[in-house]
C-alpha cells in the first residue's frame, strides 16, 4: 500500500523557515517523480514544486522560487521542502504528491499525502 | 502560464441525475489534462488523466472528454458520495502546472 507521510509543519513567523519532510512507502520511491502541492483554506491546489526521480532535476512555481528548495534521498524514501524567508501567503496545507508513472515527467499525482499545515504568522 | 477556468462554480444536482462539469484552458494543452475530486478533510484523488483515461478504482460513471482548450468530465449517473469538488490541472505547459479553480457539486 502507498503511504506519504508529511512532517514538520507548524505555525513560523514571517521571515521564518520551515523544512518539510515526506516519508514515502509501498512503491519504489527512487523511480518516480514527485511534488510538492499546497492548498489555502477555502482554495483550490496550487503546485509549488517537483524534483525527477533519479537525476533530481527541480522546477518551482514562480511564487516560491528562491525561497523554496526541493530535494529528496532515495536511501531513505523521503522527500523535503526547505522554506525560507516565509510569508502570509504562504500559508497552506501542503501536500506530498507521487506522480502516476515511473520514469516520467508525467506530472498527474495519484497518491497524496494527509497535508503538513504551515501558518505564517506573527 | 496556463489558466483553467471552470464552470459552473457550482452545480447542484439530485443523485441519479447526469453531471457535465466543463474546463477551458487559456492555451492549448493537447490532452494533458486531468480531473480530481475532493471531499471536506480529504487530499484530493485522481479521477482522469490524459483527458479520458480513468485513473485505477475510477467507477465507469466518470469519464472524460476533450482536447486542446475545452474538456468535459461527465458523472452519468451520480451517486451520494460523488458530492464534492472537482479541480482540472494541465501538464502540458509546465512548469508552473496549474489547477481550476474548482466546480463544488451539491447536493439539490
Amino acid at each position: 500500500e502507498v503511504q506519504l507521510l508529511e512532517s514538520g509543519g507548524g505555525l513560523v513567523q514571517p521571515g521564518g523557515s520551515l523544512r518539510l519532510s515526506c516519508a514515502a512507502s509501498g512503491f519504489t520511491f527512487s523511480t518516480y517523480a514527485m511534488s510538492w502541492v499546497r492548498q489555502a483554506p477555502g482554495k483550490g491546489p496550487e503546485w509549488v514544486s517537483a524534483i525527477t526521480d533519479s537525476d533530481g532535476r527541480t522546477f518551482y512555481a514562480d511564487s516560491v522560487k528562491g525561497r523554496f528548495t526541493i530535494s529528496r534521498d532515495n536511501s531513505q524514501n523521503t522527500l523535503y521542502l526547505q522554506m525560507d524567508s516565509l510569508r502570509a501567503e504562504d500559508t497552506a496545507l501542503y501536500y506530498c504528491a507521487k506522480t502516476l508513472h515511473p520514469a516520467a515527467t508525467t506530472m498527474n499525482f495519484d497518491y497524496w499525502g494527509q497535508g503538513a499545515l504551515v501558518t505564517v504568522s506573527s | 502560464e496556463t489558466v483553467l477556468t471552470q464552470s459552473p462554480a457550482t452545480l447542484s444536482l439530485s443523485p441519479g441525475e447526469r453531471a457535465t462539469l466543463s474546463c477551458r484552458a487559456s492555451q492549448n494543452v493537447e490532452i494533458y489534462l486531468a480531473w480530481y475530486q475532493q471531499k471536506p478533510g480529504q487530499a484530493p484523488r485522481l479521477l482522469i488523466y490524459d483527458a479520458s483515461k480513468r485513473a485505477t478504482g475510477v467507477p465507469a460513471r466518470f469519464s472524460g472528454s476533450g482536447s486542446g482548450t475545452d474538456f468535459t468530465l461527465t458523472i452519468s449517473s451520480l451517486e451520494p458520495e460523488d458530492f464534492a469538488i472537482y479541480y482540472c490541472q494541465q501538464r502540458r505547459n509546465w512548469p508552473p502546472l496549474t489547477f481550476g479553480q474548482g466546480t463544488r457539486l451539491e447536493i439539490k
